[in-house]
């Protein structure tokens, strides 16, 4: 089946400093790549969508100069939390979706980032 | 916008028995998709079961069901002969099926609890 790593699995940073986040589709091309965030005990929210070579799609309320998306190519997405802050704690997850037979149409997650700003 | 709903923040289920978890939606939409997906404690994002809104049979996976309810809107999830291993967080999902429709709505989530 189709496989969604994330890297780091945790991290601890301290407030101000930059965080980057790798979301890589390890056996499929990920022609759609989303960035979800979510706060303990509540569901996911979506931040972002991007797609292969084109600039990302923020939600409503999602600062894009703090939360930097590129999606250079159809394996890796990173998520760049700039200057974090403890706000800005949460549990990252990414999801990517294909365009082969097997995987258009189905969405694919990947295990998660924990950021924790002190 | 569509919304999803989920009214039981938590249930619990003897080991062996079934339960049914509760999720409706709201859509102007005729074409979508449904899902179910399961986050246990590791808070991997598992797909349990998906419905495509045109086809009026239930989805079937395994142990799982769902009861599709299209005019209700209405989405529920059963789990039969519950496991151990059932126990997770529950998040009921919307997608349109539009092509630029792709991002899911989750919904608030129902927290599973199984009895040994």
């Amino acid at each position: 089946g189709a496989v969604v790593s994330q890297h780091p699995s945790r991290v601890i940073c301290k407030s101000g400093t930059s965080v980057k986040i790798e979301c890589r589709s390890l056996d499929f091309q990920a022609t759609t790549m989303f960035w979800y965030r979510q706060f303990p005990k509540q569901s996911l929210m979506l931040m972002a969508t991007s797609n292969e070579g084109s600039k990302a799609t923020y939600e409503q309320g999602v600062e894009k100069d703090k939360f930097l998306i590129n999606h250079a190519s159809l394996t890796l997405s990173t998520l760049t939390v700039a200057s974090a802050h403890p706000e800005d704690s949460s549990f990252y997850i990414c999801c990517a979706m294909g365009s082969t037979a097997i995987t258009t149409d189905t969405q694919y997650f990947g295990p998660g980032t924990r950021l924790t700003v002190l | 916008a569509q919304t999803v709903t989920q009214s039981q923040p938590e249930m619990s289920v003897q080991e062996a028995e079934t339960v049914t978890l509760s999720c409706t939606y709201d859509t102007s939409e005729s074409d979508y998709y449904l899902f179910w997906y399961k986050q246990p404690p590791s808070r991997q994002m598992i797909l349990v079961i998906r419905q495509e809104a045109y086809k009026q049979q239930n989805a079937t996976e395994n142990r799982f069901s769902v009861n599709f309810q299209k005019a209700a809107k209405s989405f529920s999830l059963k789990i039969s002969d519950s496991q151990l291993g059932d126990a997770a967080m529950y998040f009921c999902a919307y997608r349109s099926a539009k092509s630029s429709g792709d991002k899911l709505t989750f919904g608030t989530g129902t927290r599973l609890a199984v009895r040994p």
